[in-house]
Parts: C-alpha cells; structure tokens; sequence
C-alpha cells in the first residue's frame, strides 16, 4: 500500500476561490508528521505547512491551513482565497517515527493546482 | 534569514565527465539530505547526513556518486563519471532537529548529454 496518497492529479480553481487538495496516509506510528511543499513551474521546493501527529489543533500558515483529521487518516490542504501565483506542484509528505532516526520524508505523487483568473 | 543556497542552478556536460554539486545548508541546522527528482521516479533520498556524518547512504544509486560534508556549513554530491540516466533535478535540503521541516534549495537541473 502506498503511504501517502494523493488521488488528484490536476485541480482547477477560481482565482480568490478555496480549493481543498486531498492527501491520506498509511502508517502504524503513533509518532509522525505530515508536511506539505509547493514546486512552482520554476522548480523549487517550499515548505508550506507541518502538521504533527499529537497536534490537536489544525495547522494554519497565512491563507494555508491543514484540514486534519486523524481517524481517518487524512490531511488536506487548505488554501484560501486563491491567487495566480499559487498555480504549482503541490506535495503531500510524512515522516513517521520520531527522534535523529527519524528523517525519511515519504512524499505522494503531487497534485497539479491551476487558478484560473 | 538565507535558506539552503545550491549551486550551479544549471548544469549541462557530456557524458563520461565528472559532476560536482554544491550545498550550503542554512546555518544551525545539524541534518542535511540530497533528493533526486524525475519525472519518472519522483523525489527519491540519495544521502543523509546528521551533524556531518553519513548516516544513511542507502539511496545513493551505485559507486560513480558519492557525497561529503567536511564541515556543517558545506557538502558536495559528487557525480563520476556521468551517464544520461543522471539527468535530473538534484536538491539538497537541511533540517534544524527532527521534528522540524526540511528546507529544500532551489535545486540543480543536470542534463548529461
């Protein structure tokens, strides 16, 4: 089984819109983390929002927040009020365990987000 | 503050020739990691360090790459010689502690003809 799914390819939203990117994981750790990183069409990496296993409140980072929800294993980004610049890769990861020996980040596959103006 | 800073952005040489890749992690972070990016293969983990030692060289893909972090502020993947299956976006990325983020570089697209 794949351990982090992200079953939407492509997505297209509104400019100034919400748009939800979906993002389940597997994992029979108590301890892990869950990140998410955008790669514009440039080609960097940026590191968008962390979301902890023991966390009890969802993540918030400016217009992104982390829609956690643990029983089911699920933690989609939300982005809200989106702009042009927000057209880009994004990836869902985790790490699970916790600790130095904890460093392999497990990344989906991405999902291609495109804001329409 | 300056994030993970890699250099060259770009990179094109012929096969057979050598390949250096350049990594200045932010400074204080104690993890620093090298990724391959294909299309094909997605991001894979080449090498891991902590507090400059190679921990985990699994992912390296065979004996022509190689990786060196003399001091904490410096490390190098090595690429030698190069093939055409080496094309591919290499970033490196440090982390503070471990349960912090890993902060990516812009990445080094390597194109071996």
């Amino acid at each position: 089984a794949q351990k982090i799914t992200q079953t939407q390819p492509g997505m297209f939203v509104q400019e100034k819109e919400a748009v939800t990117l979906d993002c389940t994981y597997d994992t029979s750790d108590q301890s892990y983390g869950l990140f998410w990183y955008k790669q514009p069409s440039s080609g960097e990496m940026i590191f968008l929002i962390y979301q902890g296993s023991y966390d009890e409140q969802n993540a918030t980072e400016g217009r992104y927040s982390l829609n956690f929800q643990k029983a089911r294993k699920s933690a989609n980004l939300v982005i809200s009020a989106s702009q042009l610049g927000d057209s880009a890769m994004y990836f869902c990861a985790m790490r699970e365990g916790q600790g130095a020996g904890s460093y392999q980040l497990t990344f989906g596959k991405g999902t291609k987000l495109s804001v329409i103006p | 503050d300056a994030g993970v800073i890699q250099s060259p952005r770009h990179e094109v040489t012929e096969m057979g020739q050598e390949v250096t890749l350049r990594c200045k992690p932010i400074s204080g972070h104690n993890s620093l990691f090298w990724y391959r990016q294909t299309m094909m293969r997605g991001l894979e983990l080449l090498i891991y360090f902590n507090n400059n030692v190679p921990i985990d060289d699994s992912g390296m893909p065979e004996d022509r790459f190689s990786a060196k972090m003399p001091n904490a502020s410096f490390s190098t993947l090595k690429i030698q010689p190069s093939e055409p299956r080496d094309s591919a976006v290499y970033f490196c990325a440090s982390r503070l502690d471990s349960d912090q983020p890993q902060h990516f570089g812009d990445g080094t697209r390597l194109s071996i003809l």
